[in-house]
Formats: C-alpha cells, sequence, structure tokens
C-alpha cells in the first residue's frame, strides 16, 4: 500500500507554544488529506478536510484559527496547533488519499502524540 | 452520514477464524463499504473494502448480504498481530459530505496465544 509519512511522532511542549505536524504521501499525489484528532479510549475524530490549494473544511467545533492546515502541494499537508494548552494534548493522525470515487482509500500516518504542559 | 453498528469487543484464539460483523442497514445503493484496522498507538491502516459482491484479498476476506444491509469481516488465521480496533465505514460519493471517512467505536479484536 501507498505510504503517507507523518512527523514528528511526538512532541512535549510549553503551554502557550505552537506546534507543527507534516504529513507527506510518499509515493503518490493525494488529492486530499483529512486531519483526525483521537483522544484515549476514543474513535478518531475528523478534524478538517483539506484539497490542495484550496482551503480546509473544517468539521463543526473545531476552531480554524486554532488549528491552521496548510495543503500547498500534492504530497504535503501541515497541521499548526496554535498556542497549544493542556486540553490540546491528544493524538493527531492525518491521512491521505487520490479521491476518484467511493472505492478510493484513506492512507494513514503514525500519528503524532501531543503534549502540552 | 450512514450508520454502522458494530459489537463492541470480540474474542478469538490465535490461528481460528475470526468473523466480525457489521450492520448497516441505511446504507444507500452507491455507498461502499470500508474496513480499517488500527493497532495500539498507530494510525489505521486500510483492510479491505467492497460494494456488492465479496470481495478477498491478502490480509482478509469480506462478505456482504445480498440486501447489503450487513456484512462481516473474515479473517482467515487470526494472529497475535491482528488485535486491533477494527473499522466498519460507509463511503459515500467523492466530493459530498458523505466521502469522508467517519469512524465509528468499532470492534476490539482480542486474540488469544
Amino acid at each position: 500500500g501507498a505510504v503517507v509519512s507523518q512527523h514528528p511522532s511526538r512532541v512535549i511542549c510549553k503551554s502557550g507554544t505552537s506546534v507543527k505536524i507534516e504529513c507527506r504521501s510518499l509515493d503518490f499525489q493525494a488529492t486530499t488529506m483529512f486531519w483526525y484528532r483521537q483522544f484515549p479510549k476514543q474513535s478518531l475524530m475528523l478534524m478538517a478536510t483539506s484539497n490542495e490549494g484550496s482551503k480546509a473544511t473544517y468539521e463543526q467545533g473545531v476552531e480554524k484559527d486554532k488549528f491552521l492546515i496548510n495543503h500547498a502541494s500534492l504530497t504535503l499537508s501541515t497541521l499548526t496547533v496554535t498556542s497549544a494548552h493542556p486540553e490540546d494534548s491528544s493524538f493527531y493522525i492525518c491521512s491521505a488519499a487520490y479521491l476518484r470515487d467511493r472505492g478510493d482509500i484513506q492512507y494513514f500516518g503514525a500519528g503524532t502524540r501531543l503534549s502540552v504542559l | 452520514d450512514a450508520k454502522t453498528t458494530q459489537p463492541n469487543s470480540m474474542e478469538s484464539n490465535e490461528e481460528e477464524p475470526v468473523h466480525l460483523p457489521c450492520n448497516h442497514s441505511t446504507i444507500s445503493g452507491t455507498d461502499y463499504i470500508h474496513w480499517y484496522r488500527q493497532l495500539p498507538s498507530q494510525g489505521p491502516e486500510y483492510v479491505i473494502h467492497g460494494l456488492t459482491s465479496n470481495v478477498n484479498n491478502r490480509m482478509a476476506s469480506l462478505a456482504i448480504a445480498e440486501d447489503r444491509k450487513s456484512s462481516t469481516l473474515i479473517l482467515h488465521r487470526a494472529t497475535l498481530r491482528d488485535a486491533a480496533v477494527y473499522y466498519c465505514i460507509l463511503r459515500g460519493e467523492v466530493g459530498t459530505s458523505g466521502s469522508r471517512l467517519t469512524f465509528g467505536e468499532g470492534t476490539q479484536l482480542t486474540v488469544n496465544p
């Protein structure tokens, strides 16, 4: 299957700092990238969908000024958690897909565990 | 989004087959049935998908009911590495909100040695 690289895998930061997470599709061009958040013992929650060259579409309840998404190329999307606070501590996961029809597969990164002190 | 219902947990013994059920009674005629799994502390990985006919790949088989209101993921010989949360998800038309993968609670599969 295709490979999606997510970096960093783990980050610990102080409250008030900003953290950038990168998501790269290594062997295919992704029309669409997705960002999810997962709290312990819970399922994945979709935060936003981004298409290359256009603004991300955020899910209801997700602050777009808090979670900045940039999808500058067909192989790279970044999520920046601005002014992170302890409640932002979570497991962030990206996925990428070349969406043409309903059968297309999403490929996921390994996730980034963010701990805000 | 059309909803799926899965058991919270299932257990299996190593090297035995596992049948993971999924109900999706509100599935539309154009929704694909996707299965993903998530190992501990990792991102999900694709397992299999189908529309109407049963599907086989190197990881698993997918049996889809004739009325498409339910499906079963079959792991032919479970290994300890198959212990994961398995998600059954319906995917709709690309370009619509239904094309997103919306994860439910999934089924936690435990494989006993």
